[in-house]
């Protein structure tokens, strides 16, 4: 069963904008959160994470929102930019189980000028 | 530093044959582990690495199984090929200080026909 959901397979921004990508879960357990970026013919790139003890982390123009009550978190891009057009990929870490990540499916942004 | 390498990149089989993928992981990571990717199901988690001990397992059938070397290089193999193991192999290095967050190499696609 898909423990992690993406449930907007593709999002269209402006260049500029704000860009929200959204994930939802369903296992109490996971103690760390994370979000890949992945461009066509490369592996996922790490873009940013959060613990489960936080709400908020920033870096740069991204940052991660964790809302445990609702098992529910999103990534924004602030300001969008052509570049930022990839698929996205939210993940999850079970506590104590190593590296073991549980990825949702992905969701496709695409950034127009 | 060098990124994390997969060999080979493209690999086409045929349905009961057998393969082996390898893996070679940042220098000083010690942790990796394997994905498939498939456009059905995503990203799945098949088992991590860490040490040359396997420390984690996915839910794939006993067909799949890896192994770690010393260097910390890491091979998959998959026998008895079906036609839905047809799929991107992903390779994954961790350091043990990281927070949870895996650095991927460009993957290996294996078809089966």
């Amino acid at each position: 069963d898909q423990q992690v959901k993406q449930n907007s397979p593709s999002l269209s921004v402006q260049e500029g904008r704000i860009s929200i990508l959204n994930c939802d879960y369903t296992n109490s357990m996971f103690d760390y959160f994370l979000w890949y970026k992945k461009y066509p013919a490369e592996g996922p790139t790490f873009l940013i994470s959060i613990s489960s003890i936080k709400d908020k982390n920033e870096d740069g123009r991204f940052t991660v929102f964790l809302n445990k009550s609702a098992k529910h978190l999103s990534l924004h891009i602030v300001p969008s930019q052509p570049g930022d057009s990839a698929v996205y990929f939210c993940a999850a870490r079970v506590s104590n189980s190593g590296y073991a990540l549980n990825f949702g499916k992905g969701t496709s942004l695409l950034v127009t000028p | 530093k060098a990124g994390v390498t997969q060999t080979p990149r493209y690999l086409i089989k045929t349905r009961g044959q057998q393969v082996t993928l390898s893996c070679s992981p940042i220098s000083g990571h010690r942790s990796v582990s394997w994905y498939q990717q498939t456009p059905g199901q995503g990203l799945q988690f098949l088992f991590e690495y860490f040490s040359e001990t396997q420390r984690n397992k996915g839910n794939f059938p006993g067909r799949f199984s890896g192994r770690q070397f010393s260097n910390s290089r890491s091979e998959m193999n998959v026998s008895t090929l079906e036609l839905g193991d047809s799929a991107l192999y992903l390779c994954a290095s961790s350091w043990t200080g990281a927070a949870y967050e895996q650095y991927f190499g460009p993957g290996t696609r294996l078809t089966v026909t």
